[in-house]
């Protein structure tokens, strides 16, 4: 079965540092998404990406975050100065279109 | 704001019994409606989707919508032990693919 690669699974960042989180969706796909979960919080929606361009991005999605496919596979996260209340379980997913999604298996985020 | 409350439980049911699950959404265009479970530390996994009104049965699972009632609910027979997790709703609304995720019902089968 077509799975969502997500790595590294773990990444622990000091506050103010640059984070990039690595996801691979399922290759006929064309809708990705990021998503976190901060520990025991609801999944939270962060953006959708869709031909190329950012489709929609919640209020969580500020000039801290950006979303890169820089090739036809791979599609990134960075925030690039994390702090405290960066860290969180993001997951990243991926879409035909209107069938629901199939989430990655998440990175574990932790700032210190 | 667009709003999916659930009950946060813990729901606890013996082994073999029905487990029902309960979601309620505030965006009366959503068209979409999902469930999902996410065992602890693990990521969510689709096992249902809805999208007109009435039941629809998958196995054990059956989902039922409502929409008059903005009232999404999920049936499982039979539980197991195994079906013990988190069942996230989760809604999409009438633009975009972007879902809103209820804060979820942990439910816990007893054997």
């Amino acid at each position: 079965e077509p799975e969502v690669t997500q790595t590294p699974s773990h990444q622990v960042t000091q506050m103010g540092q640059e984070v990039i989180l690595r996801c691979v969706p399922i290759s006929n796909h064309l809708y990705f998404y990021w998503y976190r979960q901060i520990l025991g919080q609801k999944v939270e929606f962060l953006v959708s990406f869709y031909n190329n361009e950012i489709s929609e991005k919640s209020e969580i999605f500020d000039d801290q975050f950006s979303v890169e496919r820089p090739d036809g596979s791979n599609f990134t996260l960075k925030i690039r100065s994390t702090k405290l209340e960066d860290s969180a379980m993001y997951f990243c997913a991926s879409s035909r279109q209107d069938y629901g999604y199939t989430f990655g298996s998440g990175t574990r985020l932790t700032v210190v | 704001q667009k709003e999916v409350e659930q009950n946060s439980g813990p729901l606890s049911v013996p082994e073999g019994a029905i487990a029902s699950l309960n979601c309620t959404y505030s965006d009366r265009g959503s068209q979409s409606f999902f469930w999902y479970r996410q065992y602890s530390g693990k990521s969510p996994e689709l096992i249902m989707s809805i999208y007109s009104n009435g039941d629809k049965e998958d196995g054990r699972f059956t989902a039922q919508l409502n929409k008059a009632s903005q009232y999404v609910s999920l049936l499982i027979r039979d539980s197991q032990p195994s079906d013990s997790a988190t069942y996230l709703c989760a809604v999409n609304g009438n633009a975009g693919n972007m879902l809103t995720f209820g804060g979820g019902t942990r439910l816990m089968v007893k054997p």
